[in-house]
């Protein structure tokens, strides 16, 4: 059974407007969430986490809401950018789990020039 | 600094081979993870040291996969024997401490097994 989800496969946006990936978590035990990118043939870069103390955490031009009511988080990236074009996961993780990352399965974003 | 390393970078092997996987991790990093990506599907975790000791080996599939690391600096992952549902990109990633650290992860071993 799947515990962290990513139900949209591929997102396309145009260059300098929004892109809004969102993941959903199943187990209410995880407290802290990050987001990973990755390009091919390289590995995951962590990119932006969240603590499940906040609602809100603000990187630059990235931004991860979480709303534990629904057990839903989503990243924002404004404005969005070619070389944003990557597969972005989504991980989840509790106190007491020994660092053990639970990924979803990943969505393909293409920026469109 | 050199980031996490590993090697090979791909492999190709026939079912019921052996292989050995190698992750160098950054240096002084004392946790050292292995997870695994089937095609298509999410980055699964297999099992995570902190130093030479196995902290947690929750994720490891079964008894033909072996994790060592000696001297708590490199790591290998040996597949014996390996069967088609073996085939999948393998990572491993490094951290300094336990807990709500950044996991650095290494570019993967893109392991196919025919």
């Amino acid at each position: 059974d799947q515990q962290v989800k990513q139900n949209s496969p591929s997102l396309s946006v145009q260059e300098g407007r929004i892109s809004i990936l969102n993941c959903d978590y199943t187990n209410s035990m995880f407290d802290y969430f990050l987001w990973y990118k990755k390009y091919p043939a390289e590995g995951p870069t962590f990119l932006i986490s969240i603590s499940s103390i906040k609602d809100k955490n603000e990187d630059g031009r990235f931004t991860v809401f979480l709303n534990k009511s629904a057990k839903h988080l989503s990243l924002h990236i404004v404005p969005s950018q070619p070389g944003d074009s990557a597969v972005y996961f989504c991980a989840a993780s509790y106190t007491g789990a020994n660092s053990k990352l639970t990924f979803g399965k990943g969505i393909t974003l293409s920026v469109r020039p | 600094e050199a980031g996490v390393t590993q090697f090979p970078s791909h492999s190709v092997i026939e079912k019921g081979q052996t292989v050995t996987l190698r992750c160098d991790p950054i240096s002084g990093h004392d946790n050292l993870y292995w997870y695994r990506r089937v095609m298509g599907k999410e980055i699964k975790f297999l099992l995570h040291f902190v130093k030479e000791s196995k902290q947690d080996e929750s994720g490891m599939p079964n008894n033909r996969f072996l994790a060592e690391r000696t001297g708590g600096t490199y790591s290998t992952l040996k597949v014996q024997p390996a069967e088609l549902e073996d085939s999948g990109v393998y990572f491993c990633a490094s951290s300094p401490y336990s807990g709500r650290e950044t996991q650095y992860f290494g570019p993967g071993t893109r392991l196919l097994v025919l």
